[in-house]
């Protein structure tokens, strides 16, 4: 079975400065896809960046970007800029390509960004 | 992106009673739903997967009995918590997967308390 582990349960930051949140997983399958999510107040979840195993160039989506270390099973997610609105959970995910599409998460980290 | 909507967002109801939560994609076919249970600071937990017209597989540990999946269209699946106790007290997500991209859509939860 797939795990994901968030080894910070809790991160700050200050507006303006860059967070690396980390995200290590477990399994056994060659081709997956890889996902940080964003879990506001709200509680709505909202999909930051996703990554597939198989391409080697990480992902960015504007200021968020990830750090792919395939061998070592390492997806930790860098934010570069860090604004107010950056402040949630965030989840790091795992989906077996070719699956039954269903994600397993992380226990999370929760971000405070400091004005 | 594709939206999928939950109903209620926040339901109260007493123990032994039971709740039906239902989770609708508005503008896609959504061939499988996933349901997800989050308990106040934790993650997201899969209870269960469904697709569209099929008996739901539930997670190792989820009591298919007290939690009743349907999922008889393509653009509605509900869950209904038989007998709830205060324990089954949590925030319930849907996500949904389907055609034509196959990515997965979050609803924006249900909160369910039992008193």
């Amino acid at each position: 079975a797939q795990t994901v582990t968030q080894s910070q349960p809790e991160m700050s930051v200050q507006e303006a400065e860059t967070v690396t949140l980390s995200c290590t997983y477990d399994t056994s399958e060659s081709d997956y896809y890889l996902f940080w999510y964003k879990q506001p107040p709200s509680r709505q979840m909202i999909l930051v960046i996703r990554q597939e195993a198989y391409k080697q160039q990480n992902a960015t989506e504007n200021r968020f970007s990830v750090n792919f270390q395939k061998a070592a099973k390492s997806f930790s997610l860098k934010i570069s800029d860090s604004q107010l609105g950056d402040a949630a959970m965030y989840f790091c995910a795992f989906e077996t390509q070719g699956g039954s599409e269903k994600l397993v998460f992380g226990k999370g980290t929760k971000l405070t960004v400091n004005p | 992106g594709a939206v999928v909507s939950q109903h209620p967002s926040w339901v109260i109801c007493k123990s032994g009673t039971s709740v039906k939560i239902e989770c609708r994609s508005l503008d896609f076919q959504a061939t499988t739903m996933f349901w997800y249970r989050q308990f106040p600071k934790q993650s997201l937990m899969l209870m269960a997967t469904s697709n569209e017209g099929s008996k739901a597989t539930y997670e190792q540990g989820v009591e298919k009995d007290k939690f009743l999946i349907n999922h008889a269209s393509l653009t509605l699946s509900t869950l209904t918590v038989t007998s709830a106790h205060p324990e089954d007290s949590s925030f319930y997500i849907c996500m949904t997967s389907g055609l034509p991209s196959y990515e997965q859509y979050f609803g924006p939860g249900t909160r369910l308390t039992v008193t």
